[in-house]
């Protein structure tokens, strides 16, 4: 069974430093993909990065980079430079390559402070 | 880029009656929707993969009879809230995965159920 961890429920962040989310999953299958996306208090989720599991290179949108360790099955999200309206809840996701089914885990909260 | 869009953002309504959400992918064609209910501070739940043209298929301890969904075409699906009842009150959203090889999803603004 696939299950993703985020073990912050909640983080905080001086406004222009940097933040980092943790994600950890399990899986048994080699080829998937890995997301974060954010809820800001609107409540509309919003794609904010994209890893293939395939490549070792990691992602970055921006800001946002990921650090993927595939073998440690983790898959963290690093906010540079962060602003007020980075404030949102951040889910990480999973999904194998084939079909369309997510697994989401369970929000990390995060508060920019000015 | 690719948007679903959901309507009503929000929605009062009495104990008893039923309330219809729609949720439309505006520029690309989606043969599967997903419904999910959120309670607040918490992850989102799968309720249920809305499939186009044939029925959709409920996660456990979703009742069907409850949380009616149609996806009639390639572009909208349906969830209807049926015989309403306060503890039906939530955030409903639904998304749909964009036509790609990532197939990330994409989702509508949310609905806010609340039922007196």
């Amino acid at each position: 069974a696939q299950t993703v961890t985020q073990s912050q429920p909640e983080m905080s962040v001086q406004e222009a430093e940097t933040v980092t989310l943790s994600c950890t999953y399990d899986t048994s299958e080699s080829d998937y993909y890995l997301f974060w996306y954010k809820q800001p208090p609107s409540r509309q989720m919003i794609l904010v990065i994209r890893q293939e599991a395939y490549k070792q290179q990691n992602a970055t949108e921006n800001r946002f980079s990921v650090n993927f360790q595939k073998a440690a099955k983790s898959f963290s999200l690093k906010i540079s430079d962060s602003q007020l309206g980075d404030a949102a809840m951040y889910f990480c996701a999973y999904k194998l390559m084939t079909g369309n089914q997510f697994y989401f885990g369970t929000g990390t909260s995060l508060t920019v402070i000015p | 880029g690719a948007v679903v869009s959901q309507h009503p953002s929000w929605v009062i309504c009495k104990s008893g009656t039923s309330v219809k959400i729609e949720c439309r992918s505006l520029d690309f064609q989606a043969t599967t929707m997903f419904w999910y209910r959120q309670f607040p501070k918490q992850s989102l739940m799968l309720m249920a993969t809305s499939n186009e043209g044939s029925k959709a298929t409920y996660e456990q301890g979703v009742e069907k009879d409850k949380f009616l969904i149609n996806h009639a075409s390639l572009t909208l699906s349906t969830l209807t809230v049926t015989s309403a009842h306060p503890e039906d009150s939530s955030f409903y959203i639904c998304s749909a995965p964009r036509p790609t090889a990532t197939g990330e999803l994409f989702f509508g603004e949310g609905s806010r159920l609340t039922v007196l």
